[in-house]
């Protein structure tokens, strides 16, 4: 597509519930990445994605969290027994390679994730 | 924790004022650098970026420069308008193989006609 596209914008569940969000980056794109925003916060890093080699999850913040990406195409995020702490927006981007070439990263509208 | 910092949390300006925005960083072998603009509700979009070979790079509007020795970007935005009230947030490039762009906490620029 033309741009990175993300889903649902927005998401509102209970505390204990399973979320997935999705991210479907641009055609072509190797490298993905997700990133958190918690409110008036920077981005931090989750977890990366370059073509068939091991993700990079260092930034995943507990076994709760995980991500997968099938091929170089959509990539789904899983928040498992959510907690008021998981809200914040959740970011995807996308780029031809990891964190190079020329504009670096190209970014979803992001999931804005409310635990209730 | 994170190498990326900005000086200002939060900057305001009148409009046709030229803006400065200031970060730091502090991985000496990052060879890349980014600026972005996110306004409420979208996600970071890409102004400007410079490599580290370079300490001065100019856009439409924008330059970035870079100060290598003490580990200093900037944003200067010229005739600063509405339309550039945002958050700007600059990235690092840490130079690993197989590592991600590093974010500092942003700066919201306000701009006031």
């Amino acid at each position: 597509g033309a741009g990175v596209s993300q889903s649902p914008s927005n998401k509102v569940t209970e505390k204990g519930k399973d979320v997935e969000l999705r991210c479907d980056p641009i055609s072509g794109h190797t490298a993905l990445y997700w990133y958190r925003q918690r409110l008036g916060q920077g981005l931090e890093f989750l977890i990366y994605f370059q073509g068939n080699s091991a993700p990079d999850k260092s930034g995943l913040p507990s076994d709760r969290f995980s991500a997968e990406r099938t091929g170089e195409s959509v990539s789904t995020l899983t928040i498992q027994r959510t907690q008021q702490e998981d809200s914040a927006v959740y970011l995807c981007a996308s780029s031809l390679a990891p964190g190079q070439g020329v504009g670096g990263y190209t970014f979803g509208s992001g999931t804005r994730l409310t635990v209730v | 924790g994170e190498s990326v910092g900005l000086h200002l949390p939060t900057l305001s300006v009148q409009e046709g004022d030229n803006s400065i925005i200031n970060c730091a960083y502090s991985n000496s072998a990052s060879d890349y650098f980014i600026w972005y603009k996110q306004e409420s509700g979208k996600g970071p979009q890409f102004i400007i970026d410079i490599r580290s070979n370079m300490d001065k790079r100019q856009g439409q509007r924008v330059t970035v420069l870079l100060n290598k020795t003490v580990k200093h970007l900037s944003l200067q935005i010229a005739a600063t308008q509405p339309g550039d009230s945002a958050v700007y947030f600059c990235a690092e490039n840490p130079n690993q193989a197989g590592t991600a762009l590093i974010f500092g906490k942003g700066t919201t620029l306000s701009v006031s006609s």
